[in-house]
């Protein structure tokens, strides 16, 4: 069964406008929370993370955001710059696990038109 | 180089055929962690060890799956008799701890034919 899902295959935006990418996630024991840019031929990159005694998380034009009572998080790129085309995973994993085993959902594919 | 490297980045092989991907993490990194990536799709779990010791490999989808970390760094997933359905992407990424960001290689692409 998947607990996280990406419900957006893909996102259009323009160069400078905000792109906005969700992730919803069932297991409510999931406590941490990653999100990873990945380009062609490429493993995926680490972006940004939050832990669920956040709500919000800042680094740069990355913010991401947690809904815990939703299971939903979102991740806020402002501006969009053509660089950030890629397609971009959320992960997440339980504390409670003896270790931390992280669940991905299937991805968004970002582009930015100039 | 100081990021995670596997080898090889492609592979082909023909059904029934042996293979044997190699993943050096990090240096220093404790955990390592085995990843199949099916096309469109993201990441699924296949094993994680802590040093050499395979502490789960509940994601493996066969017994024609096998990994091993002998010395405690560099990896080696092998895949015995491989079928159409192997075809994917096979990503590797070590961290510090279990627990912490996880970091990943570029990935073997095997095409079973």
């Amino acid at each position: 069964d998947q607990q996280v899902k990406q419900n957006s295959p893909s996102l259009s935006v323009q160069e400078g406008r905000i792109s906005i990418l969700n992730c919803d996630y069932t297991n409510s024991m999931f406590d941490y929370f990653l999100w990873y840019k990945k380009y062609p031929a490429e493993g995926p990159t680490f972006l940004i993370s939050i832990s669920s005694i956040k709500d919000k998380n800042e680094d740069g034009r990355f913010t991401v955001f947690l809904n815990k009572s939703a299971k939903h998080l979102s991740l806020h790129i402002v501006p969009s710059q053509p660089g950030d085309s890629a397609v971009y995973f959320c992960a997440a994993s339980a504390s409670a696990d003896s270790w931390g085993k992280f669940q991905f959902g299937a991805g968004t594919q970002v582009v930015v038109t100039p | 180089g100081a990021g995670v490297s596997q080898s090889p980045r492609y592979k082909v092989a023909k059904r029934g055929q042996d293979v044997a991907l190699r993943c050096d993490p990090i240096s220093g990194h404790v955990s390592l962690f085995w990843y199949q990536q099916a096309l469109g799709q993201g990441p699924e779990f296949l094993t994680y060890f802590q040093n050499e010791a395979q502490l789960d490999k509940s994601g493996l989808p066969s017994d024609r799956f096998f990994a091993e970390r002998p010395e405690g760094s560099v990896s080696t997933l092998k895949i015995q008799r491989t079928q159409q359905e192997d075809s994917a992407v096979y990503l590797c990424a070590s961290s510090f701890t279990g627990r912490d960001t996880q970091y990943f290689g570029p990935g073997t692409r095997l095409t079973v034919l």
